[in-house]
């Protein structure tokens, strides 16, 4: 299975700033997701970001909230914009298991929280 | 409705029982089905992908339903080492979507 690097692994944030999460994936990769896990909640995904493409955002997720970068095929960066309390969550990015039917890994995640 | 239904628990077991978890899915254009576990302020990591011919790996059997669209995991000689949330996640699409559950927390006790 592919190996991710995430970082940071957490941060404490003022409310209005913005953070920007790093993935680097250990091979290449055609997609990359970013999750949000709320706390005491599942995963919601956020966007799929492809290469040399936008990313295709979910219902509920727009870009400039949420902008995201796909300069190659092993990295990628999603900020989080103008940041609120509400934003304070557990940021995932994953990429599909390069065998058929091997799932998807995830980043160790990002522990966000907004003050 | 939700997508992916899960019972959230918290499942209490003692070690060495067998437990069962169940999972309902909404879309009957779900194509590919897994169990992943996740540990605690931990990412979730895949547990086993789930066929319709039903698979096992050691202790953990898990089977697949589509007519009736639900999933199931079931684990024999419950470790201590097992508790965690067990998020059942299919993908719907060409853009291959992972749509989580709830999780369904489960604690093995003494």
């Amino acid at each position: 299975s592919a190996v991710i690097s995430q970082k940071p692994s957490r941060d404490i944030c003022q409310r209005g700033t913005s953070l920007t999460i790093q993935c680097q994936v250990d091979s290449q990769v055609t997609m990359m997701f970013w999750y949000r896990q709320q706390p005491g909640q599942s995963l919601t995904l956020i966007a799929t970001a492809n290469q040399g493409s936008e990313a295709t955002y979910e219902s509920g997720f727009v870009i400039d909230k949420f902008p995201i970068s796909r300069p190659n095929l092993t990295f990628s960066t999603l900020t989080v914009s103008n940041m609120s309390p509400e934003d304070s969550s557990i940021y995932l990015c994953s990429v599909e298991g390069l065998q058929t039917r091997r799932g998807y890994t995830f980043g160790s995640g990002t522990r966000l929280t907004v003050v | 409705r939700k997508e992916v239904e899960q019972d959230p628990g918290p499942f209490n077991v003692p070690e060495g029982a067998t437990v069962a978890f169940n999972c309902t899915y909404s879309n009957s254009a779900s194509q590919s089905f897994f169990w992943y576990r996740q540990d605690c302020r931990k990412e979730p990591k895949l547990l086993m992908s789930v066929y319709s011919s039903g698979n096992e790996d050691g202790r953990f059997t898990a089977q697949l339903n589509r007519a009736s669209q639900y999933i199931s995991l079931l684990i024999r000689d419950s470790k201590l080492s097992d508790s965690a949330t067990y998020l059942c996640v299919v993908t719907t699409g060409t853009a291959s979507k992972l749509t989580f559950g709830t999780g369904t927390r489960l604690q093995v006790t003494l």
